[in-house]
């Protein structure tokens, strides 16, 4: 399978814990996306990686939320000190675009998402 | 704040017939339009995109247009297929600084 893949796929936990998924992006994708997506709503745009490079955090939903691509493959997310609030679903998609492609205009490739829940 | 709408939860259409799905944006500045795909326990897929300097794109069965004035996306699947029975976002995306998606719309395609 040459898909994303996001580990664990579920996650129960309680409030106050800290919690870290981890996405492996289509093999030699450039790019890297976190979402998260609550009940009944459609994914959130959090952050986004250039290889390894951060470029855009600001989406991110609190200080609580970090993002990291140490070798510009695989990634991880972690939350700090668990809120209920933060129960979802966080989606990790990859895309390797033409030279030139605007961030969001390119084909991204979504993982099946970990999902979260915090009690 | 709700930048991207998708006022239909729902939508049933018998097989063979048309799809209609709808998206609304309020951001004018939005200037590049996608559509996802969604099936149980998957990521979404893309389907199709349009940029804002065209009203049409069409891609086999599907079909996405954009009228700017309205600030108004359509998808449309002609004919409807079962496989398509799924949840269909539409997204919207500003010079490449975010991307807001709707809610959802659930098509069911019924045999």
């Amino acid at each position: 399978d040459t898909g994303v893949s996001q580990d664990p796929r579920h996650k129960i936990t309680k409030r106050g814990q800290n919690v870290t998924f981890r996405c492996d992006p289509i093999s030699e994708h450039n790019r890297l996306y976190w979402y998260r997506q609550t009940l009944g709503q459609g994914p959130e745009f959090l952050t986004y990686f250039q290889n390894e490079a951060q470029l855009e955090k600001s989406r991110l939903l609190s200080d609580r939320f970090s993002a990291e691509r140490p070798k510009g493959s695989f990634s991880t997310l972690e939350i700090q000190r668990t809120e209920q609030g933060d129960s979802a679903m966080y989606l990790c998609a990859s895309s390797s675009p033409p030279p030139g492609t605007g961030l969001h205009t390119d084909t991204q490739y979504f993982g099946p998402g970990t999902r979260l829940t915090v009690l | 704040d709700q930048q991207v709408k998708q006022n239909s939860p729902s939508l049933s259409v018998q097989e063979g017939r048309i799809s209609i799905l709808n998206c609304d944006y309020t951001n004018s500045m939005f200037d590049y339009f996608l559509w996802y795909k969604k099936y149980p326990a998957e990521g979404p897929t893309f389907l199709i995109s349009i940029s804002s300097i065209k009203d049409k794109n069409e891609d086999g069965r599907f079909t996405v247009f954009l009228n700017k004035s309205a600030k108004h996306l359509s998808l449309h699947i002609v004919p409807s297929q079962p496989g398509d029975s799924a949840v269909y976002f539409c997204a919207a995306s500003c010079a490449g600084h975010d991307m807001r998606f709707g809610a959802g719309t659930r098509l069911t395609v019924k045999p």
